[in-house]
């Protein structure tokens, strides 16, 4: 069982960046998985953001790529989410999860985090 | 890359059977037998329900059950439960912009 922990601020400014975190704990950033961010703002669907492998491997959802960095510190056991340029359409519930690339799916995840962009 | 398309809604009573579809391309669900399901209770992350078309988790019950035809899959909860009522999401790989979700369909126990 992996255990996921998203952290970071719940409100960000229009026009500035979202910074988020996940902690991954029982289990080694530097192993099998890839590691991901999925989204759903308020009400609605799931997106998916990007995934990333501990070598620092990404994929990116291509509506999404320009304003996207993730990135791993194996030595925190962390990878984390930099989305720039926030406006009002990307609040939503942040989560992360394990990224099986076997299978393609999303096996374990965080909690979720309510990030609001509003002034 | 657009999201796959789920009906918004689906119910039946205890006991009975409910079909979700899921329709995408041949670029995502026809193309690779990578489909996934989700189901999400309210205020809760999503748990992985079926993979690789019709593969379940261990632990989840084998009244869950996938399949796939062309560019829909379908996803089948037999004998209907109270805690099944929940949001559920298909998924796919999907090549070069590798993934993708479905609209989410909201499935209600009458």
């Amino acid at each position: 069982q992996v255990q996921l922990q998203e952290s970071g601020p719940g409100l960000v400014k229009p026009s500035e960046t979202l910074s988020l975190t996940c902690t991954v704990s029982t289990y080694s950033i530097s192993t099998d998985y890839y590691w991901g961010w999925i989204r759903q703002p308020p009400g609605k669907g799931l997106e998916w953001i990007g995934s990333i492998y501990h070598s620092g491997t990404t994929y990116y959802n291509v509506s999404l790529k320009s304003r996207v960095t993730i990135s791993v510190d194996t030595s925190k056991n962390q990878f984390s989410l930099q989305l720039r340029s926030v406006t009002a359409v990307d609040t939503a519930v942040y989560y992360c999860a394990t990224y099986n690339s076997n299978w393609y799916t999303f096996d374990y995840w965080g909690q979720g985090t309510l990030v609001t962009v509003s002034s | 890359q657009s999201a796959l398309t789920q009906p918004p809604s689906a119910s039946g009573s205890p006991g009975q059977s409910v079909t979700i579809s899921c329709t995408g391309t041949s670029s995502d669900v026809g193309g690779y037998n990578y489909v996934s399901w989700y189901q999400q209770h309210p205020g809760k992350a999503p748990k992985l329900m079926i993979y690789e078309v019709t593969k379940r988790p261990s632990g989840v019950p084998d009244r869950f059950s996938g399949s796939k035809s062309g560019n829909t899959a379908s996803l089948t909860v037999s004998g209907l439960q109270a805690e099944d009522e929940a949001d559920y999401y298909c998924s796919s790989y999907a090549g070069s912009n590798p993934y993708v979700f479905g609209t989410g369909t909201k499935v209600t126990v009458l």
